[in-house]
């Protein structure tokens, strides 16, 4: 079974740049999640889809991020524009809708803004 | 709202020695899930082992085993026979319904030979 693929791996950019994550989940699984890991910190939340419509949002600085998941499969992150502050690690997570064992997650985007 | 607390930032062992990281939640729920993550350098969360609130008897995976105390909303991880391949972040995540998890700070354990 392929795992959930994320890229860029790593991504350097400036201050008041944009920039954008993608992950594809695994196969058949409806939920995806966002999470922004800072360094130092447990990952947090910043969105959640089933299939294309989104599930929670709560957390997500909507002035600046924004998510799409369109056709329920691939996702895209964004931001604009990017703080110092945004410097983290965005992961990425998939499961089966309902499913209580846990999620599977990507290896990540590195995100530096200098 | 939930929240999960890791105690302890930094952890080492003595490898094949054995070793417990911590963990308390805050929850007004009967039912729910608590799972413990292995973050290595590589940066993906891989599943180390879960825990159903309604289970008493304590789950175990190989080298790992947890202390379950419901009524003390504690969750520690035992690792035995540490190994250097178990260095890593560790955290400690909690989940009502199996898809709103929500983690600690972690904990850095280093395995040292």
């Amino acid at each position: 079974e392929a795992g959930v693929a994320q890229s860029p791996r790593y991504k350097i950019i400036e201050k008041r740049q944009s920039v954008a994550f993608w992950c594809n989940p695994i196969s058949g699984h409806a939920t995806l999640y966002w999470y922004q890991q800072i360094l130092g910190q447990g990952p947090k939340l910043l969105i959640q889809f089933q299939n294309n419509g989104v599930v929670d949002d709560s957390q997500l600085p909507k002035d600046r991020f924004s998510a799409e998941r369109l056709k329920g499969v691939d996702s895209t992150l964004k931001i604009q524009p990017a703080k110092l502050e945004d410097s983290a690690v965005y992961l990425c997570a998939s499961s089966i809708t309902g499913d209580i064992y846990g999620y599977t997650f990507g290896s990540g985007t590195r995100l530096t803004v200098v | 709202a939930q929240t999960v607390t890791q105690s302890q930032p930094e952890m080492s062992v003595q490898e094949a020695e054995t070793v417990t990281l911590s963990c308390t939640y805050d929850t007004s729920e009967n039912n729910y899930y608590l799972f413990w993550y292995k973050q290595p350098p590589s940066r993906q969360m891989i599943l180390v082992i879960r825990q159903e609130a309604y289970k008493q008897q304590n789950a175990t995976e190989n080298r790992f085993s947890v202390n379950f105390q419901k009524a003390a909303k504690s969750f520690s991880l035992k690792i035995s026979d540490s190994q250097l391949g178990d260095t890593a972040m560790y955290f400690c995540a909690f989940s009502s319904r199996g898809d709103d998890m929500r983690f600690g700070a972690g904990t850095r354990l280093t395995v040292k030979p």
